[in-house]
């Protein structure tokens, strides 16, 4: 039980489509980061929400978007999905300000496949 | 550049053996520094913290080299249940609460 739930946790989408992940986060926690991981490959850095605003981005299009509500809890919007969105996207939340990284707690992650 | 690289492995290594896992970081204003544990299809966990004179527990060392931007792992007495992937993720300002993870370093542990 880690305290941070995704949902779901497996999407299928077609290209072109949109999709929207959701996470909650810990409680006590009020900042949410959002990773994408390809297969085989390191966690990338999207970006994170922290008092419902986005603060710091990854290199990541604009048609990666989220939002965060007055819960701490956080959206990722994938708009107009490519092939290459493929991946395990993984929510971690944390308390601003607070120590790293026995606050930094991940979800189990949506595994969005595009085809 | 990457911000931080790994050794790409796999390593397959028997029961009780000594394996060392390496990384190098691009950014030298770095403050943290972590391994994490990734096991197949799930979350990566968190498995130790490297600060400036390293860390160890139990099996598990982890060594610093600021001058050469260089972490690393050693895993002694190594157990079937260390199999997984092991990546090294550095913090790359204080105060900063997003990480930059490598590719990941494949381990099997063979009995």
């Amino acid at each position: 039980e880690t305290g941070v739930t995704q949902s779901p946790t497996h999407l299928i989408k077609t290209r072109g489509q949109q999709v929207t992940l959701r996470c909650s986060s810990q409680s006590g926690h009020n900042t949410v980061s959002w990773y994408q991981q390809a297969l085989g490959q390191g966690p990338q850095f999207i970006f994170q929400y922290y008092r419902e605003e986005e603060n710091g981005r990854g290199n990541f299009p604009p048609r990666f978007s989220g939002l965060q509500f007055p819960n701490y809890s956080s959206e990722l919007n994938v708009n107009a999905l490519e092939l290459d969105d493929s991946a395990l996207y993984l929510c971690a939340s944390s308390l601003a300000n607070g120590a790293l990284p026995t606050g930094y707690t991940f979800g189990s992650g949506t595994r969005l496949t595009v085809v | 550049r990457k911000e931080v690289e790994q050794d790409p492995g796999p390593f397959n290594v028997p029961e009780g053996a000594t394996v060392a896992f390496n990384c190098t970081y691009s950014n030298s204003a770095s403050q943290s520094f972590f391994w994490y544990r990734q096991d197949c299809r799930k979350e990566p966990k968190l498995l130790m913290s490297v600060y400036s004179s390293g860390n160890e527990d139990g099996r598990f060392t982890a060594q610093l080299n600021r001058a050469s931007q260089y972490i690393s792992l050693l895993i002694r007495d190594s157990k079937l249940s260390d199999s997984a992937t092991y990546l090294c993720v550095v913090n790359p300002q204080t105060g900063a609460n997003n990480l930059f993870f490598g590719t990941g370093t494949r381990l099997t542990v063979i009995p």
